[in-house]
């Protein structure tokens, strides 16, 4: 069982430059999300789709795009980088409730 | 102020040690509350729910008091193991809203 998937692992991007970070959940969970996780800052929501089809902003969206593809899969892409979206991404799915939510391994992307 | 708040620690404790995080959440609405548990450049994973009525999962113990928007959790007979960073997380609406974290260091 795969859980949460995100690809690619590790990223350098230089100034400018565009990417896209790819999620997929086999969970057939309703809920995705996107979150940056910076030194001493704790987790910051990006962006979050509620439902296939729904998107909405978080604490932190300047600079990100989302797209729920489907209901498996949910990918954040930076348009043009910079090196203040130099951090950890995390995506997770769930449902409303008291089961949490799992997270994927996490993206580590360096903007120079 | 922020939406959940935890004392960053780090706390250092010997093996054997019983001890207790704290953490304040500030929307009143808030409707589910979990315990995570990092480790090192991982990613987060799920400790325990938290109920109104307190739960028990082995050597841990979360409380949540909605009244006071107070959540804790206790960790009773320290392991090595349970270095990690742990995160009080709220949930309202469809969000996950996380604190900073709090740091344990478990030395023999």
């Amino acid at each position: 069982n795969a859980g949460v998937t995100q690809t690619p692992k590790f990223q350098v991007l230089k100034t400018g430059q565009s990417m896209t970070l790819q999620c997929a959940q086999d969970m057939n969970h309703n809920s995705m999300y996107w979150y940056r996780q910076d030194p001493g800052m704790g987790l910051r929501l990006i962006y979050y789709s509620a439902s296939e089809g729904t998107t909405d902003k978080g604490e932190v969206p300047n600079g990100y795009n989302v797209s729920r593809l489907n209901k498996r899969e949910f990918s954040l892409r930076l348009e043009s980088a910079a090196p203040s979206q130099t951090s950890v991404y995390f995506c997770a799915s769930g449902d409303r409730g008291q089961f949490g939510y799992t997270f994927g391994s996490g993206t580590r992307l360096t903007v120079v | 102020r922020k939406e959940v708040e935890q004392d960053p620690g780090p706390f250092n404790v010997p093996e054997g040690a019983t001890v207790a995080f704290n953490c304040t959440y500030s929307n009143s609405a808030s409707q589910s509350f979990f315990w995570y548990r990092q480790d090192c450049r991982k990613e987060p994973k799920l400790l325990m729910s938290v109920y109104s009525s307190g739960n028990e999962d082995g050597r841990f113990t979360a409380q949540l008091n909605r009244a006071s928007q107070y959540i804790s959790l206790l960790i009773r007979d320290s392991k090595l193991s349970d270095s990690a960073t742990y995160l009080c997380v709220v949930e309202y609406g469809n969000k996950l809203v996380f604190g900073a974290g709090t740091i344990l260091r478990v030395k023999s």
